[in-house]
């Protein structure tokens, strides 16, 4: 199947601080790329959706400033989360859609913010 | 409103003990059906797509099933390495949107 990448896979930071998260398509270009979050034993909470080259969407509730997402090409896009603080300590997923539009998923990111 | 539910939020079932697990939706034109596993710690990982009701896919020990109201995933003999969390989605007319399940840990004991 479609291979998608997420890194950092753990970050720990600063209260304050700024964190990035990167998520590729490895094999497929994705015109489409969502960011979701996990907390503990819930399911996934779709945050935004990422079109290239355009405004992501964010789903109500979501901070558009804290939450930044950059999608610059067909294989890449970036979630910010700008000024960290510890309640915005989660499991961050991406996803992204293929041409036959199943979604993959990357493995994940655990934000701790200290 | 389009909406996913799925049951029971957490199964315990011994080694060879066989299940299912539901997913039932509403969805304005499904256009595909989600399974998806997830493991502590990591993103999910795809296992199967249903389009159309009356479809089944299998893969070792899984098997998926579709209705218009539902999906099942019957595990056959289960083992131990099959615990997880398994997540189900469908995506309706709005290609852009991805309605997610609660999801339905499975505990597997030896």
């Amino acid at each position: 199947g479609a291979v998608v990448s997420q890194h950092p896979s753990w970050v720990i930071c600063k209260s304050g601080t700024s964190v990035k998260i990167e998520c590729r398509s490895l094999d497929f270009q994705a015109t489409t790329m969502f960011w979701y979050r996990q907390f503990p034993k819930q399911s996934l909470m779709l945050m935004a959706t990422s079109n290239e080259g355009s405004k992501a969407t964010y789903e109500q509730g979501v901070e558009k400033d804290k939450f930044l997402i950059n999608h610059a090409s067909l294989t890449l896009s970036t979630l910010t989360v700008t000024s960290a603080h510890p309640e915005d300590s989660s499991f961050y997923i991406c996803s992204a859609a293929g041409a036959n539009e199943k979604l993959f998923f990357g493995s994940g990111t655990q934000l701790s913010v200290l | 409103e389009d909406q996913v539910t799925q049951s029971p939020e957490a199964l315990r079932l011994q080694e060879g003990e066989s299940s299912s697990l539901n997913c039932s939706y509403t969805v304005s034109g499904l256009r595909g059906l989600f399974w998806y596993r997830q493991d502590p710690g990591k993103g999910p990982e795809f296992l199967f797509t249903l389009y159309s009701a009356g479809e089944e896919k299998e893969k070792e020990r899984l098997k998926a099933t579709l209705t218009k109201k539902e999906s099942f995933l019957h595990i056959t003999a289960p083992k131990p390495e099959d615990s997880a969390t398994y997540l189900c989605a469908v995506q309706g007319n709005n290609f852009n949107k991805f309605y997610f399940g609660s999801g339905t840990k499975l505990n597997v004991k030896p």
